[in-house]
């Protein structure tokens, strides 16, 4: 079945520093979204891609799509500790007519001054 | 506009007992989704409903698990006979369509089983 894989499991960084974490599918997907979820909180949306090769900034943040459709990515530029928290990708497979997201299994970055 | 409503936010219960969490969606949204999460784990899929329809329950148990989400009214997960293992944060989502779009999280309800 549909699988999203997701590396590294841990980040710690030092405030300055930049950081990757890399979403992988075993499927093709037809978008994939990230969401963030803060110590205690809940996931918070924070973009979609649709296109194969798409790539969106939000500031400090850049996502990439991939060509394929199978692969993803976020990059932080400059790391601060208000970019602490978990890191999720999740996609819906392509060839499915349901509205499921297949979530991965989240980088949990630690920022330290 | 109110986000996706969840009650309680905490909820102890004693081996046995029965488990109903709420969740009201965004204003406008029909469907429904429902996950749980382990400790330092990722987003488990549940469930999925529409008013009145279970559109994909892959991720439910079997047994004790079931959820609705009627035509009035908030959607409900209920658990029953809960066991030490199912204790972990239930986060409902909800989108207004399905397919494209994200999903918008509620804050989650905290189930402790003792």
């Amino acid at each position: 079945g549909q699988q999203v894989m997701q590396i590294p499991q841990y980040q710690h960084v030092q405030e300055g520093e930049d950081f990757t974490t890399y979403c992988n599918s075993s499927t093709t997907l037809s978008n994939i979204q990230w969401y963030k979820q803060r110590p205690g909180g809940h996931p918070v949306f924070l973009i979609q891609l649709v296109k194969s090769g798409e790539v969106k900034k939000q500031k400090r943040l850049t996502f990439q799509f991939g060509e394929a459709k199978k692969n993803s990515s976020l990059h932080i530029t400059a790391t601060q500790t208000t970019d602490v928290g978990t890191y999720f990708c999740a996609g819906k497979d392509r060839g499915s007519t349901l509205g499921r997201l297949y979530f991965g299994r989240g980088t949990q970055l630690t920022v330290w001054p | 506009n109110a986000g996706v409503m969840q009650n309680p936010r905490h909820l102890v219960r004693r081996r046995g007992q029965e488990a109903r969490l709420r969740c009201s969606p965004m204003k406008g949204h029909s469907h429904v989704y429902w996950y749980r999460q382990l400790p330092e784990e990722g987003l488990k899929f549940m469930v999925y409903l529409q008013k009145e329809n279970i559109i994909d329950e892959s991720g439910m148990p079997k047994e004790r698990f079931s959820a609705e989400f009627p035509k009035e009214g908030p959607s409900i997960l209920r658990i029953q006979q809960v066991v030490r293992g199912d204790s972990a944060a239930y986060f409902c989502a909800s989108s207004p369509s399905t397919g494209f779009g994200e999903q918008y999280f509620g804050p989650g309800t905290r189930l402790t089983v003792t």
